[in-house]
């Protein structure tokens, strides 16, 4: 069966800091692999997704990125966070026809 | 562009109430259209989906009815529970992503 992983589940990281979130799935391949953010009373926000090894679109100008160096692999990563990088950050994948899309647990990230 | 527009919350009741949430949409074409629930603290699962008009999604006594000529997508539950307490979004499939709505939160009391 198909699983995704996603860690950590909580972190704290200051001002200025790097962030590197990664997403795993397994039981499947060349799945679309999503990025999405909820801030703190708000809904979700679509940030990168990625149809295939190397290739990301991004949906919100931030300063975030994305990287997809393996087929199962999604990563989110930042050089300098802001207190506005704080949310809860979701990974999704799906098969390139299916209807449904499948969530990770998610990371809580708190900028302080 | 595509978007989502749900109800704005917290909706609070009481056990055994039914329940409506609104969902309305825009898109290009006939997209499919899905409810994810979020209870506290963890990630989004999906709760019913509808692919195409006429439609009806339906899972743990939720019903959701794929409505064209109002573009709509109401979640309902004709008794709710505690455990039901929780955030739904709405969402509808575009090219490639899915474009959810804000939320909803629910809060049943017993």
């Amino acid at each position: 069966s198909q699983t995704i992983h996603q860690w950590p589940a909580t972190l704290v990281q200051p001002v200025g800091s790097p962030l590197s979130l990664e997403c795993t799935v397994e039981g499947t391949s060349n799945p679309n692999l999503y990025w999405y953010r909820q801030a703190a009373g708000r809904g979700l926000q679509l940030l990168f997704y990625s149809v295939g090894i190397g290739q990301i679109s991004s949906e919100v100008p931030q300063n975030l990125s994305a990287s997809r160096p393996q087929d199962r692999q999604f990563i989110l990563s930042s050089k300098k966070l802001l207190l506005s990088d704080s949310g809860f950050y979701l990974c999704a994948w799906k098969k390139d026809r299916d209807y449904g899309y499948t969530f990770g647990s998610g990371t809580r990230l708190t900028v302080v | 562009g595509d978007s989502v527009t749900q109800m704005e919350g917290p909706v609070t009741l009481s056990e055994e109430a039914f329940l409506t949430i609104n969902c309305t949409y825009t898109a290009t074409g006939y997209p499919s259209l899905f409810w994810y629930v979020q209870y506290p603290g963890e990630g989004l699962q999906l709760l019913l989906k509808a692919t195409k008009a006429d439609d009806k999604g339906s899972n743990k006594g939720f019903e959701a009815t794929y409505r064209k000529e109002t573009t709509s997508f109401h979640l309902e539950k004709g008794s709710v529970q505690v455990s039901d307490s929780a955030v739904y979004f709405c969402a509808s499939r575009g090219y490639n992503k899915l474009i959810f709505g804000a939320g909803t939160r629910l809060a049943v009391h017993p």
